[in-house]
C-alpha cells in the first residue's frame, strides 16, 4: 500500500486563523480524499480531490471554508478557514488505489481555541 | 447518497469467544465494502473487505459476509484476543465510480481476558 505522511501531525490554532494542511503519498494517485474525525465519532467525508479538476464537496463543507489544491499526482492541501472552536477535530487524507482500497495518513490533530 | 448503518455501537466479549458486527446500506450502487480498525491515538486501518461479486471471505481470524438483496454485510472475529479490542469501522463505496468510502458510525470492541 502507499506511504502517506501529513503535516503538521498537530496544531493548536486561535479562533479566526487559517491553517493549511498538507499530505503526501510515495506513489502517483488519481484518488485522493479528505475526512473530518470528530472525537469518538465516525469518519466523515469532507470532498474528493482528484488532480486536475476542482474538488468536489459533501454536503455541509464548503470551498470557502475548506479550499483544496491538488497541484499533481502526490500531493495536496487541505486549509481550514476562519477557525472556530467547532473545528477541532482529526483531520485525515487518503488514498485509492488501483484496486479501489483506501489507504489512511496519520491524521493531524487540530485544537482552536 | 449512500448511507450506512453499524450496530451494535458497542461491544464487549470474554477473551476467546466470537464477536459479530452488522452493517446496512442503502445504496443498492454500491459494490465494495470494507472494514477500518482504529486503535487508540492511530489511523484507521484496512483489515478486510468484500466485493459484490462474493458472498464471503476469509482470512484467518476474521471473516466478512455480503448479502447484497437485503443490503447489509457482516465482521466476524473468532477467538478474540484482547489485542482485538478497538474501534471497528464498516464502509461502502462504487468502485467503478472510483467513489469515496461512507463510513458506519462505529463499534468498540472490548476484549477481556
Amino acid at each position: 500500500s502507499a506511504v502517506i505522511s501529513q503535516k503538521p501531525s498537530r496544531d493548536i490554532c486561535q479562533r479566526g486563523t487559517s491553517l493549511t494542511i498538507q499530505c503526501q503519498v510515495d506513489s502517483q494517485v488519481t484518488m485522493m480524499f479528505w475526512y473530518r474525525q470528530q472525537p469518538g465519532q465516525s469518519l466523515t467525508l469532507i470532498a474528493t480531490a482528484n488532480q486536475g479538476s476542482e474538488a468536489t464537496y459533501e454536503s455541509g463543507f464548503v470551498i470557502d471554508k475548506f479550499p483544496i489544491s491538488r497541484p499533481n499526482l502526490t500531493f495536496s492541501t487541505l486549509t481550514v478557514s476562519n477557525m472556530s472552536p467547532e473545528d477541532s477535530s482529526i483531520y485525515l487524507c487518503s488514498v485509492s488505489d488501483r484496486f479501489y482500497e483506501q489507504y489512511f495518513g496519520p491524521g493531524t490533530r487540530l485544537t482552536v481555541t | 447518497g449512500e448511507n450506512v448503518e453499524q450496530h451494535p455501537s458497542t461491544l464487549s466479549v470474554q477473551e476467546g469467544d466470537s464477536a459479530v458486527i452488522k452493517c446496512t446500506y442503502s445504496d443498492s450502487a454500491s459494490n465494495y465494502f470494507p472494514w477500518y480498525k482504529q486503535e487508540l491515538g492511530k489511523r484507521p486501518q484496512l483489515i478486510i473487505d468484500i466485493r459484490s461479486n462474493v458472498g464471503e471471505k476469509k482470512d484467518q481470524r476474521i471473516a466478512v459476509t455480503l448479502n447484497k438483496t437485503a443490503k447489509h454485510f457482516s465482521l466476524h472475529i473468532t477467538e478474540t484476543q484482547p489485542e482485538d479490542s478497538a474501534v471497528y469501522f464498516c464502509a461502502a463505496s462504487i468502485q467503478q465510480a472510483g467513489t469515496a468510502l461512507i463510513f458506519g458510525k462505529g463499534t468498540t470492541l472490548s476484549v477481556s481476558s
